[in-house]
């Protein structure tokens, strides 16, 4: 079975700094996708950015960006010029074939003024 | 274009009691996904239906079930409710089904098991 594994329960980062987010999958399969998802107090669950494993090329969305590294399975997530409204939890999630997608146990990152 | 909207928003139901949750996907649509978040256990798959049928099915008992209907509007059943069901019950829905499109996710549904 898939796992997803964040080993950070909490972060924090000073405004306009920048920060990274670790994430770690156990999968057999080749072809699948990645993606990080951002849930702020309102509890929607927003996407913030998506991998796709064939992609040699990271991702990347304004501020955010990811370091894939297929042979390590760690996909982190870099926020830069961090801004208060990113105070949010944090999901890894990774999704292959006909299995769900599988989400990590979550990142809180808090952005300090 | 509307988000997916899930109802009611908040929800207080005794144990015993049965309950059912509402979704309705982004205009066009056809893949509505339901999973359970709680903050011992994150966010747990339960069941994502394609075109009223179903398609997946995480490992939870048969008191959750789910439909969808013509209108790829999704509801949610917990029935013989336990005070562990209390969770933040998420709908998403995509285009052309997990794994293939990304899912967008509504506000969820707070259920509390007294």
């Amino acid at each position: 079975a898939q796992t997803v594994t964040q080993s950070q329960p909490e972060m924090s980062v000073q405004e306009a700094e920048t920060v990274t987010l670790s994430c770690t999958y156990d999968t057999s399969e080749n072809n699948y996708y990645l993606f990080w998802y951002k849930q702020p107090p309102s509890r929607q669950m927003i996407l913030v950015i998506r991998q796709e494993a064939y992609k040699q090329q990271n991702a990347t969305e304004n501020r955010f960006s990811v370091n894939f590294q297929k042979a390590a399975k760690s996909f982190s997530l870099k926020i830069s010029d961090s801004q208060l409204g990113d105070t949010a939890m944090y999901f890894c999630a990774f999704i292959s074939g006909n299995t769900p997608l599988v989400f990590g146990k979550g990142t809180r990152l808090s952005v300090i003024a | 274009k509307a988000g997916v909207t899930q109802t009611p928003r908040y929800l207080i139901k005794t144990r015993g009691q049965q309950v059912t949750l509402s979704c309705s996907p982004i205009s066009g649509h056809r893949s509505v996904s339901w999973y359970q978040q709680t903050p011992g256990q994150g966010l747990q798959f339960l069941f994502e239906y394609f075109s009223e049928t179903q398609r997946n099915k995480g490992n939870f008992p048969g008191r959750f079930s789910g439909r969808q209907f013509s209108n790829s509007r999704s509801e949610m059943n917990v029935s013989t409710l336990e005070l562990g069901d209390s969770a933040l019950y998420l709908c998403a829905s995509s285009d052309l089904g997990q794994g293939t499109s990304p899912l967008h996710f509504g506000n969820g549904t707070r259920l509390t098991v007294t």
